[in-house]
């Protein structure tokens, strides 16, 4: 299994660019999630998905869209990009299950500097 | 929502020192306290996790307790080794569909051979 994987690895956007950041996981995993990391400020929870055709807002979801077509997929769209959106994203994914929790995985990240 | 505080931000100390972190929970119905290593550029891995129908779990020199009337954590690392420096999350959680994980602030935890 290779997991949960992320492209790109680092991105240099122009304000007002849009782009997308991509996720995939080979584990059937019901759960997919987006994190911000930014400097002393831990990961910041943007979009989340229980499922495919299902998602919601997490704490930081402004600027940012989410869609889930496949169990497998999870992409992270930046809408027209700003400064204040450099930081590190983190996909995660784990599996779904009523009333239980389980370890999250998490992707290698992407560096964005939005300059 | 929930809101998790994580505590020192930084952590110094000589190897085979022990280290302990701290972390409070606004949210009574969290019971799942998970916590992340994060080593430099790379990704947060699970290194032990806790439900509140637990007060402590250990694994080899790691151990996490949970005190749910107070709404904390922590984390206790013994006989510390250069190899344990790195940044340190903790995370809350309530159990079910859907519910997603509040991350702390992070502790850099270094470890002086």
């Amino acid at each position: 299994n290779a997991g949960v994987t992320q492209t790109p690895k680092f991105q240099v956007l122009k304000t007002g660019q849009s782009m997308t950041l991509q996720c995939a996981q080979d584990m059937n995993h019901e759960y997919m999630s987006w994190y911000r990391q930014d400097p002393g400020m831990g990961l910041r929870l943007i979009h989340y998905s229980v499922g495919a055709g299902i998602t919601d807002q997490g704490e930081v979801p402004n600027g940012y869209n989410v869609s889930r077509s496949t169990t497998e997929d999870f992409p992270l769209r930046l809408l027209s990009a700003a400064p204040s959106q450099t930081s590190v994203y983190f996909c995660a994914s784990r599996p779904g299950s009523s009333g239980s929790y389980s370890e999250q995985f998490f992707g290698p990240g992407t560096r964005l500097t939005v300059l | 929502g929930e809101n998790v505080e994580q505590h020192p931000s930084t952590l110094s100390v000589q190897e085979g020192d022990s280290a302990v972190i701290k972390c409070t929970y606004s949210d009574s119905a969290s019971n799942y306290f998970p916590w992340y290593k994060q080593e430099l550029g790379k990704r947060p891995q699970l290194i032990i996790d806790i439900r509140s129908n637990v007060g402590e779990k250990k694994d080899q020199r790691i151990a996490v307790t949970l005190n749910k009337t107070a709404k904390h954590f922590s984390l206790h690392i013994t006989e510390t080794q250069p190899e344990d420096s790195a940044v340190y999350f903790c995370a809350a959680s309530p159990m079910g569909a859907g519910n997603m994980l509040t991350f702390g602030g992070g502790t850099r935890l270094m470890v002086k051979p």
